[in-house]
């Protein structure tokens, strides 16, 4: 069976600094990976999917960006964190891409 | 641009009434629609899947209906319980890898 890892779970960093999370797949290959943020009082929103190793797509303009320097692994990453980059982290998989997507654990980022 | 709507934004219940949950969307051009489960803190869980093709898909004591051509779908929970409480997510797939999902609505199932 598919598993979806992500950490830190919570994490609360600085203005101004960097982040890094990461997501990471077991039991299947080739998924398409995603991020996605879940901001208070807003709904979910995409922020890159992968189709494959080193191909990010990113769906809005904004501070973050996004690796996947494995098959099974989509890393989320900014230079330097805003207040507005504060919400709740979600990761995906799915095998096609308009299959069912399989949610991660979730990571709660506060920056302050 | 893809709009997802809610409604209700949240809903409270006694234990065992029969509940909708309603989702519309504004682009008749989908691929399918979902229906998820967030508990509190948590992850998504994936409840039913709809393709654009089917009218409705049932799993247990639930039930989601597609009306593409109108924009709508509903998720039917039958007899619920407290173990229902959770935000209910309805998502919808229109492009290539992407789903707009809905505010999602609040559910509480008081015993």
């Amino acid at each position: 069976s598919q598993t979806i890892h992500q950490w830190p779970a919570t994490l609360v960093q600085p203005v101004g600094s960097p982040l890094s999370l990461e997501c990471t797949v077991e039991g299947t290959s080739n998924p398409n990976l995603y991020w996605y943020r879940q901001a208070a009082g807003r709904g979910l929103q995409l922020l890159f999917y992968s189709v494959g190793i080193g191909q990010i797509s990113s769906e809005v303009p904004q501070n973050l960006s996004a690796s996947r320097p494995q098959d099974r692994q989509f890393i989320l990453s900014s230079k330097k964190l805003l207040l507005s980059d504060s919400g709740f982290y979600l990761c995906a998989w799915s095998f096609g891409s308009t299959d069912t997507q399989y949610f991660g654990p979730g990571t709660r980022l506060t920056v302050l | 641009k893809q709009e997802v709507t809610q409604i209700p934004a949240a809903l409270s219940v006694p234990e065992g009434e029969n509940l909708v949950l309603n989702c519309s969307f504004t682009d008749s051009a989908i691929y399918n629609l979902q229906w998820f489960r967030q508990d509190p803190g948590k992850g998504l869980t994936s409840l039913l899947l709809i393709q654009s093709s089917q009218r409705e898909q049932t799993s247990g004591r639930l039930n989601a209906s597609l009306d593409k051509s109108s924009g709508r779908s509903t998720l039917y929970i039958a007899a619920s319980q407290p173990g229902d409480s959770a935000t209910y997510l309805c998502a919808v797939s229109s492009g290539y890898s992407t789903l707009t999902f809905g505010k999602g609505t609040m559910l509480l199932v008081s015993p």
